[in-house]
């Protein structure tokens, strides 16, 4: 079965830093997506990465996908207190029966403080 | 537009009870999945349809755990003979075809409160 790691599972930065989320996963996939949540609230959307060396960029979070390396960065620049949230990664591996099921990594959860 | 929405928001049940929770998804998705959420096991699939065609049930933890999907629209998630183990939050997402290029939709779930 597909497994998906992220680390750290837990970070505390300072409001202005920069840090880097990484999720690697067990099997071949080439389709990844990364999602926040806010504490008592569902997952939303942040980046679909479906490529080898896709690349998005929202605001102050770049995401990146090495399909070779079974590796996916999401990077914080400049971190705002509003980015405190719990951040998953999720592969789908999309064969067969198994299209379109989603197996998450166990969140990192990041705490901007001033 | 509306998003995935599910009921209730929040079910406390005695163990021994049945529940069921329901998902509507996107109008116009034909992919819906349920997903449970708890401290120990992180996001775990639970159930995806798609279409007409055969449920994927293989993520079930037991064979108390059953779903449906009437008329390729609202599903129901019925959980028998609850267990306190199965305390968790029921996410329901949905997509708008099976091609894994399009993103899953999250509804804000339904937490569940065996005690």
């Amino acid at each position: 079965e597909l497994k998906v790691e992220q680390n750290p599972l837990f970070l505390s930065m300072q409001e202005g830093k920069n840090y880097t989320i990484y999720c690697n996963y067990s099997t071949t996939s080439d389709r990844l997506y990364w999602y926040r949540q806010d504490p008592g609230k569902s997952l939303e959307s942040l980046f679909v990465l479906l490529s080898n060396g896709a690349v998005k960029q929202e605001g102050r979070l770049m995401a990146s996908l090495d399909t070779k390396a079974r590796l996916s960065t999401l990077h914080i620049t400049a971190a705002v207190h509003d980015l405190s949230a719990t951040y998953f990664c999720a592969v789908d591996i999309a064969r067969g029966s198994t299209l379109g099921r989603l197996y998450f990594g166990r969140g990192t959860q990041l705490t901007v403080w001033p | 537009g509306a998003g995935v929405s599910q009921s209730p928001s929040n079910k406390v049940t005695e163990k021994g009870k049945d529940v069921e929770l329901r998902c509507d998804p996107i109008s116009g998705h034909t992919a819906l999945y349920w997903y449970r959420q708890s401290l120990g096991q992180g996001l775990e699939f639970l159930i995806y349809f798609q279409g007409n065609s055969a449920p994927d049930k293989s993520g079930l933890p037991s064979d108390r755990f059953s779903a449906e999907r009437t008329g390729g629209s609202v599903s129901t998630l019925t959980i028998q003979r609850t267990q306190q183990e199965d305390s968790a939050v029921y996410l329901c997402a949905s997509r708008i075809g099976a091609s894994a290029y399009n993103e899953q939709f999250f509804g804000p779930g339904t937490r569940l409160t065996v005690l």
